[in-house]
């Protein structure tokens, strides 16, 4: 099946601190979410890239859709505790004219922030 | 309250003994899917749905049964559960061009 490589695997930074993950795919994609999950809860959605080259900003959160489609990455400003937890992109390929498909899920970046 | 409930939260079990996780939504979604979550692993889909009566193989869909006979449920069925199949499973439902709405999770420990 596709294969989605998210780094780091984990990044331990200081409250204030800015931050940047990415994934990278081997094929390309036509949706790219991030995903944040907190101990003990299911991932909740961050932010839907639906198009190449998509820039979207939700508050401290920005995410691009990479111009070849194969790539994406997720940037927070200003960290601040309730930061933490696990973050998640995934790919979709919608084919047939469907909404929803196969989603393929990178392997996560755990975040730590140090008050 | 819009949710997805997903029973029993927690399920240690033995090798080969049949046994079901229920995944309900209130929200009337078309679309529903099962994932499993392992360290380093991330989270990979099982079965997908994406209406009642339609179910199809997400990435790791051996082991595993679904059936999707109303809009409202779509458990997951282990025939014959194996150690290798023990994790933390999530159900999710959405909308079409609606973000995925997940459960908390169901851990399960096979022995």
């Amino acid at each position: 099946g596709q294969q989605l490589n998210q780094s780091p695997q984990s990044m331990f930074i200081q409250e204030g601190e800015d931050v940047s993950m990415n994934c990278t795919s081997s094929s390309i994609f036509n949706t790219w979410l991030w995903y944040k999950q907190e101990p003990g809860e299911g991932p909740v959605l961050l932010i839907a890239l639906y198009k190449a080259g998509e820039l979207t900003s939700n508050g401290r959160l920005t995410a691009q859709f990479g111009i070849t489609r194969k790539d994406s990455f997720l940037n927070i400003s200003a960290s601040i505790p309730s930061d933490v937890g696990i973050y998640f992109c995934a790919g979709q390929l919608l084919t047939g004219g469907t909404s929803y498909g196969k989603l393929t899920f990178g392997q996560g970046t755990i975040l730590t922030v140090h008050p | 309250e819009a949710q997805v409930t997903q029973n029993p939260r927690y399920l240690i079990t033995v090798t080969g003994k049949k046994l079901t996780v229920t995944c309900s939504q209130n929200m009337n979604h078309e679309y529903m899917s099962w994932y499993r979550q392992d360290p380093g692993l991330g989270l990979r889909q099982i079965y997908y749905s994406m209406n009642v009566e339609v179910t199809d193989k997400g990435d790791v869909p051996e082991g595993y049964k679904v059936s999707r006979k109303e809009k409202r449920n779509f458990p997951l069925i282990l025939e014959s559960p194996s150690p290798n199949q023990t994790s933390l499973y999530f159900c999710a439902s959405g909308a079409r061009n609606e973000k995925l709405f997940f459960g908390s999770g169901t851990q399960l420990s096979v022995l």
